[in-house]
């Protein structure tokens, strides 16, 4: 089986500072991907960016980047100076090679302050 | 492209009524996902199926029934509506054989039963 656990119900951010939303996960497939959707409140789900159990660097996309510690199994979203259309729900998922399910966190509502 | 189409994009239902939820996708992709998603609990797994011809209970199936009509076509039968799948429902699809492979998700379908 596996989980995502996401702690941050809900997080505000001062527009253009850096903010970060965690994600823990537990799986005991050794061969696993992470990923990041963000949903804007029009509700349709936009893929952010992933991370693969072995990559060796912490992944980058733009403003986004993957904070991930494998020993911990966490794989944080970083989002560097916030806009305000960066206000969303985020969530974060995990795939495994053997299932193939794709497993969602219950996500973190955040919230961009001018 | 269209990508993923779901149909129908609301639909209110009264207890008992049957219905199926359509998805469509024309990238081409193995795996397909429906979720339904309500406040506060993320994104939740109702059946997948991994290719077709295959199909597999999720994390919340009862009450639903699916079918892998085709590679494209992937439907979402609820036989007899109660209150308690009042939600949002989604369905994805995604490239099979690689994690690094995002999952794209139709525009949702608003579903009330009343």
């Amino acid at each position: 089986a596996q989980k995502i656990t996401q702690t941050q119900p809900g997080m505000f951010v001062q527009e253009k500072e850096a903010v970060t939303l965690d994600c823990t996960y537990d799986t005991s497939d050794q061969s696993y991907g992470l990923f990041w959707y963000k949903q804007p409140s029009s509700g349709e789900m936009i893929f952010l960016i992933y991370q693969g159990s072995y990559d060796e660097q912490n992944a980058t996309e733009g403003r986004y980047s993957l904070n991930f510690q494998k020993a911990r199994k966490s794989a944080n979203l970083v989002i560097s100076a916030s806009q305000l259309g960066d206000s969303a729900m985020y969530f974060c998922a995990m795939s495994t090679i053997l299932s193939y399910q794709l497993t969602f966190g219950k996500g973190t509502k955040l919230s961009v302050i001018p | 492209n269209a990508g993923v189409t779901q149909t129908p994009k609301f639909q209110v239902l009264k207890t008992g009524q049957s219905m199926t939820l359509q998805c469509a996708q024309d990238m081409n992709h193995n795996s397909m996902y429906w979720y339904r998603q309500d406040p506060g609990m993320g994104l939740r797994l109702i059946y997948y199926s991994a290719s077709e011809g295959t199909t597999d209970k999720g994390e919340v199936p009862n009450g639903y029934n699916v079918s892998r009509l085709n590679k494209r076509e992937f439907s979402l039968r609820l036989e007899s509506a109660a209150p308690s799948q009042t939600s949002v429902y989604f369905c994805a699809s995604r490239a099979k054989g690689r994690l690094n492979t995002e999952a794209f998700f139709g525009q949702g379908t608003r579903l009330t039963v009343v």
